[in-house]
């Protein structure tokens, strides 16, 4: 069983490139998620979409953009990546009886 | 404003206890959960408390209060491969998790 797979593990790219991390599932969870994690911070959330066809806005939305067009797939696109966006991002899905989320493990991303 | 507060690092001894506290203010409060999160890796759960009172899973306890905003993770019979991140996370009104900043726990021989 895979769970959620995230791609790529790690990036390094030149500030105002475009990029899109990948996240896919096979748990068939409604609701997923974006985070970002910086260290001594929190969680934070990006975006989030509780069911395919719909998105929502977390915490910190600006400069990222997702898409849900299926149930398994919920990409994250940076429109033009900034410095302050290197960060290690999660992508998570939850279950829906016991609100448990799933983690992938994660996209390293350095923007330079 | 919402918040969670968590000791940002901790340090035991293997076979020891330890607690990790977790206080929090939520606009609202609909479960709390512990996640453990080791260095490079993707955080995994732990535990999920919605009443007040203990639950516990083998070695790790959690307890909740919700009168007080508080909980707390209680590691025992401490191995070195507790040492790890441990991460408080509050469900609100809209069904949203606030997290906290994480205490990382460091275990010695």
């Amino acid at each position: 069983i895979a769970g959620i797979t995230q791609a790529p593990t790690s990036q390094i790219l030149a500030a105002g490139r475009r990029m899109t991390l990948r996240c896919t599932q096979d748990m068939r969870h409604n609701a997923m998620y974006w985070y970002r994690q910086d260290l001594g911070l929190g969680l934070r959330l990006i975006h989030y979409s509780n069911t395919a066809g719909t998105t929502g806005k977390g915490e910190v939305p600006d400069g990222y953009s997702v898409s849900r067009a299926n149930t398994d797939d919920f990409p994250l696109t940076l429109a033009s990546a900034v410095p302050s966006q290197t960060s290690v991002y999660f992508c998570a899905s939850s279950d829906k009886t016991t609100g448990e989320l799933f983690f992938g493990e994660g996209s390293r991303l350095t923007v330079l | 404003g919402q918040n969670i507060d968590q000791p940002t690092e901790m340090t035991a001894t293997e076979g020891a206890i330890v607690q990790i506290n977790c206080t929090y203010q939520t606009s609202g409060f609909n479960g709390l959960f512990w996640y453990q999160q080791h260095a490079g890796e993707a955080p995994t759960f732990l535990s999920y408390n919605v009443l007040d009172g203990l639950e516990e899973k083998g070695r790790f306890s959690s307890f909740l209060s919700r009168s007080k905003g508080y909980s707390y993770l209680l590691l025992k019979e401490l191995q070195m491969k507790d040492s790890a991140s441990y991460l408080c996370a509050v469900r609100d009104s809209n069904y949203q998790l606030i997290w906290g900043a994480g205490t990382k726990l460091i275990i010695k021989p």
